[in-house]
């Protein structure tokens, strides 16, 4: 079946340093892929995009990128601040036509300050 | 603006005792979602709405049920809860335009004993 694998499950960075969480997806149909962020409690929320037309997007200090080729994806944080210290998850659609997403098992970030 | 709003926060159930999550959202969303969150497995799909009247299976529906009631509510029913269905669940929905990622709601912290 579908699957997304995300590693690492946890990373600890510096303030000011930059995170990059990593993203493989198995389905060959997949075409959006969101990331979401969620704080200690709390739901999830959409931090950024990106489908499968684009290679990269960014968004301030937020930047994924997508090889459609190889069915990577990656999350990227610049000047990482204690705020960003969050669990991760990236999640790819599947099908095509479909609204389901499938999620990634998430990575803990954590920002040392 | 309430987004999406779930019922009850907490729960403690007794093994083969019934319940009801209720989940109602308030964005003219035609789909809908119901996910569960364990530790280390990310989000996992329980079942999906793609539109009213409609429902289907996602990656672990057994043991569940849901109901699409109209096009705001869409509860989740557990029949004879077991200790495996210890879980956070939330309930999303998404809009058909961009962005295409969820709105989740609160979750429901459940405790099977």
């Amino acid at each position: 079946g579908e699957n997304v694998e995300q590693h690492p499950s946890t990373l600890s960075v510096q303030e000011g340093d930059s995170a990059v969480i990593k993203c493989t997806y198995s389905d060959s149909a997949s075409n959006y892929f969101p990331w979401y962020k969620q704080e200690l409690g709390k739901r999830p929320q959409l931090i950024i995009d990106i489908r499968s037309n684009v290679g990269e997007k960014k968004d301030q200090r937020i930047a994924v990128t997508l090889n459609k080729t190889a069915k990577h994806f990656s999350l990227h944080i610049t000047e990482t601040q204690p705020e960003d210290s969050a669990v991760y998850f990236c999640a790819a659609s599947i099908g095509r036509g479909t609204y389901k997403y499938i999620f990634g098992t998430g990575t803990r970030l954590k920002v040392l300050a | 603006n309430a987004g999406v709003t779930q019922t009850p926060k907490f729960q403690v159930l007794k093994t083969g005792q019934s319940m009801t999550l209720q989940c109602a959202q308030d964005m003219n969303h035609n789909s809908m979602y119901w996910y569960r969150q364990d530790p280390g497995m990310g989000l996992r799909l329980i079942y999906y709405s793609a539109s009213e009247g409609t429902t289907d299976k996602g990656e672990v529906p057994n043991g569940y049920n849901v109901s699409r009631l109209n096009k705001r509510e869409f509860s989740l029913r557990l029949e004879s809860a077991a200790p495996s269905q210890t879980s956070v669940y939330f309930c999303a929905s998404m809009a058909e335009t961009e962005p295409y990622g969820y709105t989740f709601g609160s979750g429901t912290r459940l405790t099977v004993v």
